[in-house]
């Protein structure tokens, strides 16, 4: 059965460093991965997708996501981090039926 | 503007009282879905439908219902409340094969039973 998991439930890093938010998933045939963000009190967005091509995604808000098929990951990244970009972080992965398997989520804090 | 809306935003609701989770979108989508998300959870599937007069059991089913009789709408029904059910809910919708951007979510539902 297809699953997603992201093993750290909260990510801290300084205002202006490199984040990464780590997710790695199991999947029957090629996956469909997605990357969602949700501020607090608010509805999940889309941020970026990978479904096939190049290993390196570029998604909204300056955000990248890098799939690496032989350690079945597909870490979130982003070169400088922004206060703004505090919020819970979701992993998915489409199974053959069109649902989406969520991870648990991580909760990133940027800090001034 | 085009979306999925949830109503209403927030319910405090009794052990044991029904009510009804509205859910409607205006882009089209085939499919549709509930959530819920819970601390340390992330989001478990509740039902989901391919289509008006389908749908199926997700991860949670027990004690929910939904019904599809149009494209746009897909009510999350609680046929008695009871407290394991205080939750936030999150209904998504998408094109058949998860569409371009997988899924559009709605902003949410609060519901707390006491």
């Amino acid at each position: 059965a297809q699953s997603v998991a992201q093993p750290e439930d909260q990510v801290n890093v300084a205002e202006g460093n490199p984040l990464t938010v780590k997710c790695t998933y199991s999947v029957s045939g090629n996956p469909y991965l997605f990357w969602y963000v949700q501020y607090p009190n608010r509805g999940l967005q889309f941020l970026l997708k990978y479904i096939t091509g190049d290993n390196l995604v570029k998604g909204s808000y300056g955000f990248e996501a890098e799939f690496n098929k032989s350690q079945t990951s597909f870490h979130l990244k982003k070169p400088s981090a922004l206060v703004s970009d505090s919020a819970l972080y979701f992993c998915a992965v489409r199974d053959n039926t069109d649902k989406l398997i969520f991870g648990t989520g991580t909760r990133l804090q940027v800090f001034p | 503007n085009a979306g999925v809306t949830q109503t209403p935003k927030f319910q405090v609701l009794k052990t044991g009282q029904s009510m009804t989770l509205q859910c409607a979108q205006d882009m089209n989508h085939e499919y549709m879905s509930w959530y819920r998300q819970d601390p340390g959870m992330g989001l478990r599937l509740i039902h989901y439908s391919v289509g008006a007069g389908i749908t199926d059991q997700g991860e949670v089913p027990n004690g929910y219902n939904v019904s599809r009789s149009t494209t746009e709408d897909f009510p999350l029904r609680l046929l008695s409340a009871a407290p394991s059910q205080t939750s936030v809910y999150f209904c998504a919708s998408s094109y058949l094969q998860g569409g371009v951007n997988g899924y559009t979510f709605g902003s949410g539902t609060r519901l707390t039973v006491v």
